[in-house]
């Protein structure tokens, strides 16, 4: 089954403890990105990642480290959490970037839904 | 500014009656893709339509249609004969090619059906 796979889905961790949220996905898809949800800010692109080793900042990328070692792994890392970072993170990936449905179309994974206290 | 707006936190409507959902964009970038999701109590984000900024027609799958006016830079969902599984949030985003590839979400708009 074609998916997104994000782990752990849930987690709740303390400050300053570092932790890594993992993403992988099975359709040999180019892109990947990483998007946290607030209430009332929608989704925010954190970062993303056009190919094996090439990621670029989003909106919000500071606290967050990412790496794309393999095409199919995309690793979201927070070196040192702070509760500020307590959100929903997504990850999601897409075929490609040319034009048309087939290549902009993202699949999410089903969320990670953090908590640092 | 922002890149993305929607300005409707939250709308009903009747079931099966038909409800847009408003979404306008700002960018500069000639070249840029239109997308909305939806999202569920559940929380799985779903795509719903994407519409390409030369594509000529305004793009449709299924009960959805996108309302593309580039001018006014504006990219409405329409939802025609709404089924109570309508009910979520719905996202618009916009991706921008020329300058980085990066993703724009708007704040989001919850739709309730009513029986």
């Amino acid at each position: 089954e074609a998916q997104v796979t994000q782990n752990p889905r849930y987690l709740i961790t303390v400050t300053g403890k570092k932790l890594t949220v993992t993403c992988s996905q099975n359709m040999n898809h180019e892109y990947m990105s990483w998007y946290r949800q607030d209430p009332g800010l929608g989704l925010r692109q954190i970062y993303y990642s056009m190919n094996v080793e090439v990621t670029d900042k989003g909106d919000v990328p500071e606290g967050y480290k990412v790496s794309r070692k393999e095409k199919r792994n995309f690793p979201l890392i927070l070196e040192s959490p702070s509760p500020n970072q307590t959100s929903l993170y997504f990850c999601a990936s897409s075929p490609g970037l040319a034009g048309g449905r087939s290549y902009n179309e993202q699949f999410f994974g089903p969320g990670t839904r953090l908590t640092v206290l | 500014a922002q890149k993305i707006t929607q300005t409707q936190p939250g709308m009903f409507v009747q079931e099966k009656e038909a409800v847009t959902l408003d979404c306008t964009y700002d960018t500069s970038d000639p070249s840029y893709g239109l997308f909305w999701y939806k999202q569920p109590s559940s929380g799985e984000m779903i795509f719903l339509i994407y519409q390409g900024s030369y594509d000529q027609q305004n793009a449709t799958e299924g009960r959805y249609s996108l309302n593309f006016q580039k001018a006014r830079k504006s990219a409405n969902l329409v939802i025609s004969a709404s089924q109570l599984g309508d009910s979520a949030m719905y996202f618009c985003a916009m991706r921008e090619v020329d300058t980085g590839n990066q993703f724009y979400f708007g704040t989001g708009t919850s739709l309730t059906v009513i029986p």
